[in-house]
């Protein structure tokens, strides 16, 4: 069966800090991989999707970056964090190539910048 | 461009009573349809997905939700809830279209079962 892991679960930086956060699936080859926010009342945003090895789609300007360097691994960056980056940050992957098709998401990183 | 709206952040209900969640969408084209389900702490789950045929979709846990183009809207609904049905709930869109296209999700709602 497939999983989807996030790391780390929960993490608080000063701002103007790195982010790097990890997210990996197992079990499917070639998902398509997406990075969402979820801040307070403001839903789900796209901020990137991937449907392959360095293959990066942006959604949204911002200061973050993504990298896949391996096909089921997905990386969000931040070189300098700001205050308006805190938030849930969900991973999420599918197979097909559709929008049809599911989605299916990891358990989250809550970030708070300070 | 589509754009969804969840009018009600929060709906507290009484176990055992029914619940309707609604959504309402808009979009130029055609667009297939989706709910899912935020338990605390955790990821999305999808509940069900309206694609094409009867317009009455039934999901996981008991849910459905009715699919009404002249109205734009796809509400969700339950007989009767559980306090295990304590969660936030995303409405979602995506445009019919060849090849991958961006799901658009809704502000969400909390449904709060009281025993």
């Amino acid at each position: 069966s497939q999983t989807i892991h996030q790391w780390p679960a929960t993490l608080v930086q000063p701002v103007g800090s790195p982010l790097s956060l990890e997210c990996t699936v197992e079990g499917t080859s070639n998902p398509n991989l997406y990075w969402y926010r979820q801040a307070a009342g403001r839903g789900l945003q796209l901020l990137f999707y991937s449907v392959g090895i360095g293959q990066i789609s942006s959604e949204v300007p911002q200061n973050l970056s993504a990298s896949r360097p391996q096909d089921r691994q997905f990386i969000l960056s931040s070189k300098k964090l700001l205050l308006s980056d805190s938030g849930f940050y969900l991973c999420a992957w599918s197979v097909g190539g559709h929008s049809t098709d599911t989605q299916y998401f990891g358990p989250g990183t809550r970030l708070t910048v300070l | 461009a589509q754009s969804v709206t969840q009018l009600d952040s929060q709906v507290p209900v009484f176990e055992e009573a029914p619940v309707e969640l609604r959504c309402n969408y808009s979009s130029s084209v055609s667009v297939y349809l989706f709910w899912y389900v935020q338990y605390p702490n955790q990821g999305l789950q999808l509940l069900l997905k309206y694609l094409s045929g009867s317009t009455l979709v039934k999901g996981i846990n008991g849910f459905e939700a009715e699919f009404n183009k002249s109205q734009t809207s796809f509400h969700l609904r339950k007989p009767s809830v559980h306090i295990s049905d304590t969660a936030e709930y995303f409405c979602a869109v995506t445009p019919f279209s060849g090849g991958y296209q961006k799901v658009t999700f809704g502000t969400g709602t909390k449904l709060q079962v009281i025993p």
